[in-house]
């Protein structure tokens, strides 16, 4: 059975303390792993996608990296906008996500 | 593109009444998808399609239904609503990466 464990559950950091959010999982045949925001009251964005081990992404303060067994989104330098839960979610051999239940980020001022 | 449209935003019923979700994208993708998302659970996988006609149960499919006569239209619909069925419901549509819909907030009382 495919499983994706998100850990810390919850992370406060200062504006400007990077940081980084863990994702493990176990899939059978990996298709991809993503990344989602998700801001209070609304429904997840799509931030990245990642197909395999050594794949790293970025888009503006985060990047995400991939190995066999986790993925790690990096914050660099957060600012207070980037407060939000951070989604991971795995795809195997089905047309299906399995999720993670989430990570609440607050950057404070 | 309006991407994934989902109405009612908010909504609440009686235990036993009855009532559609709708949903619809308009980026021409086969996969769609309805989850509910309830505090600290992560989003669990309700029904899915791959394409019109097409459709079959994810990990909590009991007291729901759906229909795909379209490609964009993936109705989900409650027949009999129970207290258990308050949550926030989340529809999305895939080519490859998923893309969610805003949600709709049920509280049944």
């Amino acid at each position: 059975e495919d499983q994706v464990t998100q850990s810390p559950e919850a992370l406060r950091l200062q504006e400007g303390e990077s940081s980084s959010l863990n994702c493990s999982y176990t899939v059978s045949g990996l298709r991809g792993l993503f990344w989602y925001r998700q801001d209070p009251g609304k429904g997840p964005e799509f931030l990245f996608t990642l197909y395999s081990a050594g794949e790293e992404k970025e888009k503006e303060r985060l990047k995400a990296t991939l190995t066999k067994k986790e993925s790690f989104l990096h914050i660099t330098a957060p600012k207070p906008e980037d407060s939000a839960t951070y989604l991971c979610a795995v795809r195997g051999g089905s047309e299906k996500l399995v999720f993670g239940k989430g990570m609440k980020l607050t950057v404070n001022p | 593109n309006a991407g994934v449209t989902q109405t009612p935003k908010f909504r609440i019923l009686k235990i036993g009444q009855s009532m559609t979700l709708q949903c619809t994208q308009d980026m021409n993708h086969n996969y769609m998808y309805w989850y509910r998302q309830d505090p600290g659970m992560g989003l669990k996988l309700i029904y899915y399609s791959v394409g019109a006609g097409i459709t079959d149960k994810g990990e909590v499919p009991n007291g729901y239904n759906v229909s795909r006569s379209t490609t964009e239209d993936f109705p989900l619909r409650l027949e009999l609503a129970a207290p258990s069925q308050t949550s926030v419901y989340f529809c999305a549509s895939s080519s490859f990466e998923q893309f969610f819909g805003p949600g709709t907030r049920l509280t049944v009382l």
